[in-house]
């Protein structure tokens, strides 16, 4: 398996520009998630989805869109990039249920200019 | 709302224990976790504890809860260079609901 992954590893954008963050995972895991994590603050979760069709907002969800059309993939749209936005971006999955641990893929590290 | 603070920062040598202190406001939390993070790869769950705990041990790792405090703590005995990362605390009902602290950067220097 190869777990979690995530691209593109880097990206630089400018101000209004949009792009999408892909995700994706292997191990048929029904809950998928993004955080954004900042210097000298913990991960905040952004988006997050409970199986394929279903989405749900996070606790800083603004200015950012997700989809989930499959159980594998979930991407993580930006449609007008801000400054406020350059941060490094996780993904993660777990099979449903309360009890089961998230696995992490390796993040996206997003600059806007 | 719900806060969870710890240092920013813990620098030992190498052989010594390191402890790293977390506080959390939530007392509704059912789990409370130590997440790794490796330079330039995501987090790894190391360990967690249910809050009806004082205390697990796992190998190097010993977890103390003390839910009076709302005071979590993470010592790793006989500290290695491949312990320097960031470790992070985070409290929650399950582990998809989870509020993480700010990371604590430990350095282990040989």
């Amino acid at each position: 398996n190869a777990g979690v992954t995530q691209t593109p590893k880097f990206q630089v954008l400018k101000t209004g520009q949009s792009m999408t963050l892909q995700c994706a995972q292997d191990m048929n895991h029904e809950y998928m998630s993004w955080y954004r994590q900042d210097p000298g603050m913990g991960l905040r979760l952004i988006h997050y989805s409970v199986g394929a069709g279903i989405t749900d907002q996070g606790e800083v969800p603004n200015g950012y869109n997700v989809s989930r059309s499959t159980t594998e993939d979930f991407p993580l749209r930006l449609l007008s990039a801000a400054p406020s936005q350059t941060s490094v971006y996780f993904c993660a999955s777990s099979l449903q249920g309360s009890d089961n641990e998230q696995f992490f893929g390796p993040g996206t590290r997003l600059t806007v200019l | 709302g719900e806060d969870v603070e710890q240092s920013l920062f813990l620098s030992v040598r190498e052989g010594d224990s390191s402890v790293i202190n977390c506080t959390y406001t939530d007392s509704s939390s059912t789990y409370l976790y130590w997440y790794k993070q490796e330079p330039g790869a995501g987090l790894q769950l190391l360990t967690y504890i249910f809050s009806n705990m004082d205390m697990k041990q796992d190998q190097r790792l010993t977890v103390l809860l003390n839910k009076k405090d709302k005071h979590l703590s993470l010592r790793i005995a006989d500290t290695q260079t491949g312990d320097s990362a960031i470790y992070f605390c985070a409290e929650g009902t399950s582990f998809q609901k989870l509020v993480f602290g700010t990371g604590t950067r430990l350095l282990v220097s040989p």
